[in-house]
């Protein structure tokens, strides 16, 4: 069965500082890897994602993460952080064809620090 | 296009009541998802359906029945609630073979 890890449950940055957080998976084949955000009180939002090919991955609001399968992991980035990125953040591995659903991480909450 | 919606926004419930938590998509697309969200715990997945007509459970279908009669609604059941779904519900939507998923804004239940 899978499995992520994202190890870091609070992570505070100060506001214009880079960003990494860490994702590990387990998976038996190829992965489909995924970043969620989630904001106070809303749903997911994709950031980026994984299926094959380059594993630099570039997503919206200037993420992006990096696929390493010797590491099996899949950690997100971001230069300079914002104040509006604050929120809670999920990395998720599926199976090749997404019948039955992701497995998510248990999150990471990050803090910006003006 | 709404995309995935979901009703009630919130919803509080008393030990041995029902309800249904609704979920409609207007994507056209195959795969619809149930998950729940507990502080600290991520997301995990109930049941899913890959199309009208069929349903599977996911890791933790205890206490839950679902039913997809068309392809735009998936709604869940809860026929005898119990404090242990004291939770937030997410349902979510994808293509065949694709794995991304796009999600509602959720229901949060409380059983009190």
């Amino acid at each position: 069965a899978q499995s992520v890890t994202q190890p870091d449950i609070h992570i505070t940055v100060s506001e214009g500082a880079s960003l990494e957080l860490r994702c590990n998976y387990s998976y038996g084949a190829t992965p489909y890897l995924f970043w969620y955000v989630q904001s106070p009180g809303q749903g997911l939002q994709l950031l980026l994602k994984y299926f094959s090919g380059d594993t630099l991955v570039q997503g919206i609001k200037g993420f992006e993460a990096e696929f390493k399968r010797s590491q099996s992991s899949f950690n997100l980035r971001k230069p300079s952080v914002h104040w509006s990125d604050a929120a809670e953040y999920f990395c998720a591995v599926g199976a090749g064809g997404g019948a039955d659903g992701l497995t998510f991480g248990k999150g990471t909450h990050l803090i910006i620090q003006p | 296009n709404a995309g995935v919606t979901q009703t009630p926004k919130f919803r509080i419930l008393k030990i041995g009541q029902s309800m249904t938590l609704q979920c409609a998509q207007d994507m056209n697309h195959n795969y619809m998802y149930w998950y729940r969200q507990d502080p600290g715990m991520g997301l995990k997945l109930i049941y899913y359906s890959v199309g009208a007509g069929i349903t599977d459970k996911g890791e933790v279908p205890n206490g839950y029945n679902v039913s997809r009669s068309t392809t735009e609604d998936f709604p869940l059941r809860l026929e005898l609630a119990a404090p242990s779904q004291t939770s937030v519900y997410f349902c979510a939507t994808g293509l065949a073979g694709y794995n991304e998923q796009f999600f509602g804004p959720g229901t949060r239940l409380t059983v009190l």
